[in-house]
């Protein structure tokens, strides 16, 4: 099985910055991996599909990068909206596995 | 719109079986693929399984292999997650999520179904 593993767990960061979470495979992936957020006692939402797709109606300010092994998502300007826990998952071989989930917090 | 929309809370012994209820609207169900992940209050998305709706194909995570079972019901555009051999460790938000084969992603999804395991 693929394992995934998100850094950091835990981010604090401020209003304004620049923010990057990263996703490591246990072995090559392709860019077979999504980013979502997920907001306490709500369902997932798709913010990133194939690595680098910018999903409908998500913010500009979301960015995804990374084939084979190393991933990151990237925001480029924190908004109030965007505190919440993110979690990669990634797609191999007919199964699916999400990373640990990075919470950002408010600095 | 586009939802799905799960069935309500249940509360299990265990031992014994639960069977979740997932009905979609506002896409195509017969062209897309389901899967089925659940959270335990504060931890980690885990996912358990999920089926290609077209084909009625299935795969499933290791660890759920002999206790889940994925359905569907193309009749009502519905799809079903069966789990087993019930224990504590169960208790958790279960949600489903569709991908309409265009993305390899999962970009609608359930409410949640909060299944609670308790003697």
């Amino acid at each position: 099985d693929i394992q995934m593993t998100q850094s950091p767990s835990t981010l604090s960061a401020s209003v304004g910055d620049r923010v990057t979470i990263t996703c490591r495979a246990s072995q090559s992936i392709s860019s077979w991996l999504a980013w979502y957020q997920q907001k306490p006692g709500k369902a997932p939402k798709l913010l990133i599909y194939k690595a680098s797709s910018l999903e409908s109606g998500v913010p500009s300010r979301f960015s995804g990068s990374g084939s084979g092994t190393e991933f990151t998502l990237t925001i480029s300007s924190l908004q109030p909206d965007d505190f919440a826990t993110y979690y990669c998952q990634q797609y191999n071989s007919y199964e699916w596995t999400f990373g640990q989930g990075t919470k950002v917090e408010i600095k | 719109q586009m939802q799905l929309v799960q069935s309500g809370p249940e509360v299990k012994k265990p031992g014994t079986s639960v069977k979740v209820s997932c009905k979609a609207s506002g896409f195509t169900f017969t062209s897309s693929a389901m899967q089925w992940v659940r959270q335990a209050r504060g931890q980690r998305l885990e996912w358990i399984g999920w089926i290609v709706v077209g084909s009625g194909n299935t795969n499933y995570a290791q660890k759920f292999q002999e206790r889940v079972t994925i359905t569907r019901d193309m009749s009502t555009s519905t799809a079903y997650m069966e789990l087993s051999s019930l224990r504590s460790e169960d208790t958790a938000v279960y949600y489903c999520a569709a991908d309409r084969l265009d993305r390899d992603a999962f970009d609608i999804w359930g409410q949640g179904t909060m299944v609670t395991v308790s003697s």
